[in-house]
């Protein structure tokens, strides 16, 4: 069956802190794989997707970027964290891009 | 934007009681999903509805489609103590490739 891994699950920075977040997929090849931000109470904000290796597409000018360096793996990279930058960061996979997503557990990133 | 708004924001009802969550959206879709997300987890897909379909139900769950309105519900039959948390519907444009989220229904079933 098929998995997601998500890591750290919390992460506390100061501003200005690089930060590297990473996601792994396992028991499935060549998926559409999400990176999203959740505010405190509020829907989720596509930050980015992949629809294969090197292949990144960003929705929202920001101060994060993101990378697809092998076929499951996904990881979001900030230079230098804001304050603005808080929040809950899930990672999701998908078979298809019409199809269900499948979300990790997420990070809480907290940045002081 | 295409994001997808849920009302009502929030849902308290008593368990046992169903629980209905409406979906609006604003342009044509391919399909639409509802998610669960329990406090501080990832989210759980539920269910989809195509756009040519008008209704769907899986278990306890019965999910409506009116593209005409752009408009879905979540009805949850014979709620239980577990189903809190916060419902999130989703779309897929016609023709894109990535999904919008709405803001969410937080639904308490009290015991």
């Amino acid at each position: 069956s098929q998995t997601i891994h998500q890591w750290p699950a919390t992460l506390v920075q100061p501003v200005g802190s690089p930060l590297s977040l990473e996601c792994t997929v396992e028991g499935t090849s060549n998926p559409n794989l999400y990176w999203y931000r959740q505010a405190a109470g509020r829907g989720l904000q596509l930050l980015f997707y992949s629809v294969g290796i090197g292949q990144i597409s960003s929705e929202v000018p920001q101060n994060l970027s993101a990378s697809r360096p092998q076929d499951r793996q996904f990881i979001l990279s900030s230079k230098k964290l804001l304050l603005s930058d808080s929040g809950f960061y899930l990672c999701a996979w998908s078979g298809t891009t019409s199809g269900p997503q499948h979300f990790g557990d997420g990070t809480r990133l907290s940045i002081l | 934007s295409q994001q997808g708004e849920e009302d009502p924001q929030a849902l308290s009802i008593q368990e046992g009681e169903n629980a209905t969550m409406n979906c609006s959206y604003k342009t044509s879709i391919n399909n639409l999903q509802w998610y669960r997300q329990n406090s501080g987890r990832g989210l759980v897909h539920l269910i989809l509805i195509r756009s040519n379909e008008r209704e769907k139900h899986s278990g306890r769950l019965r999910v409506t489609l009116d593209t005409s309105k752009k408009s879905s519900s979540l009805l949850i039959t014979a709620s239980r103590a577990a189903d809190t948390a916060s419902y999130f519907c989703a779309t897929l444009k016609y023709t894109g490739n990535q999904f919008y989220f709405g803001t969410g229904t937080s639904l308490t079933v009290i015991p």
